[in-house]
C-alpha cells in the first residue's frame, strides 16, 4: 500500500539554527499539508498546498515557515530561525483531492530545539 | 475562528466495556473525519462522515453525524485491548482541504 514518508525521523537543533523537514507524498496526490503536533496536544494545520503554491496557511505558520516542492517527489517545511516553542512532532500529509477525501499521514519528524 | 471541542479528554475503561468520545464544532461543517492515533504514532484515518445524521458503521465502531452537521460521537462497543489509542475528530467548513482537529480523547483498557 502507497504511504508518505518524512525524513529525518527525528531532528534536534539548537534554537535559532534553520532545519528542513522533508516528505515525499504519495505519488498521485495532487494536495499536500503540514501539520504539528506538540507533545501531548491535539494535531494543529500549518499549510496546504497544491499546483506549486500555499492554497490556505494557519495563524502559526507565520513568515519564519516555508513550503516547497523542489522536484516532483519531495515536498519541504522550512523552519528559518527556529525558537523552543517550535519543538513538536510534525506531520506531513497529502490527499488527491481536497474537500471530501482522506488524509494520508506521514509518521512524522520530531523536531527538538534545544 | 473555527473550533472543534472533544471530550472527554481521557477515558479509563475495562475492556468488554464501551466507550463513547464526543465532537462538537462552533460553526456548520461540510464533512467531519475521525482518525486513530496509537501512542508514538500518526494520524490513520478511519471514516467520514457527510451527510446530516449520517450513521456508519466499523465491526465494533459506530460513527455518527449531527442533524445540523454540527456534532459527531464515536462509540465503540466492547472495548478491546487493541482499541487503545488517541481518537480524534477533524472537521472541515468548506472545501478546502484544511482540517481543523479536536483534542481528541484517549482511550486507556484494561484487560
Amino acid at each position: 500500500e502507497p504511504e508518505v514518508t518524512q525524513t529525518p525521523s527525528h531532528q534536534v537543533t539548537q534554537m535559532g539554527q534553520e532545519v528542513i523537514l522533508r516528505c515525499v507524498p504519495i505519488s498521485n496526490h495532487l494536495y499536500f499539508y503540514w501539520y504539528r503536533q506538540i507533545l501531548g496536544q491535539k494535531v494543529e494545520f500549518l499549510v496546504s498546498f497544491y499546483n506549486n503554491e500555499i492554497s490556505e496557511k494557519s495563524e502559526i505558520f507565520d513568515d519564519q515557515f516555508s513550503v516547497e516542492r523542489p522536484d516532483g517527489s519531495n515536498f519541504t517545511l522550512k523552519i528559518r530561525s527556529t525558537k523552543l516553542e517550535d519543538s513538536a512532532m510534525y506531520f506531513c500529509a497529502s490527499s488527491v483531492r481536497p474537500g471530501t477525501y482522506e488524509q494520508y499521514f506521514g509518521p512524522g519528524t520530531r523536531l527538538t530545539v534545544t | 475562528g473555527q473550533q472543534v471541542m472533544q471530550i472527554p479528554q481521557y477515558q479509563h475503561v475495562q475492556e468488554g466495556e464501551d466507550f463513547t468520545t464526543y465532537c462538537n464544532s462552533s460553526t456548520t461543517l461540510s464533512n467531519i473525519q475521525w482518525y486513530k492515533q496509537r501512542p508514538g504514532g500518526h494520524p490513520v484515518f478511519l471514516i467520514q462522515l457527510v451527510k446530516s445524521g449520517e450513521v456508519k458503521k466499523q465491526k465494533r465502531l459506530t460513527f455518527q453525524f449531527g442533524e445540523a452537521k454540527k456534532n459527531s460521537s464515536l462509540h465503540i462497543t466492547a472495548t478491546q485491548t487493541t482499541d487503545v489509542g488517541t481518537y480524534f475528530c477533524a472537521g472541515r467548513s468548506s472545501n478546502t482541504g484544511k482540517l481543523i482537529f479536536g483534542q481528541g480523547t484517549t482511550l486507556q483498557v484494561k484487560p
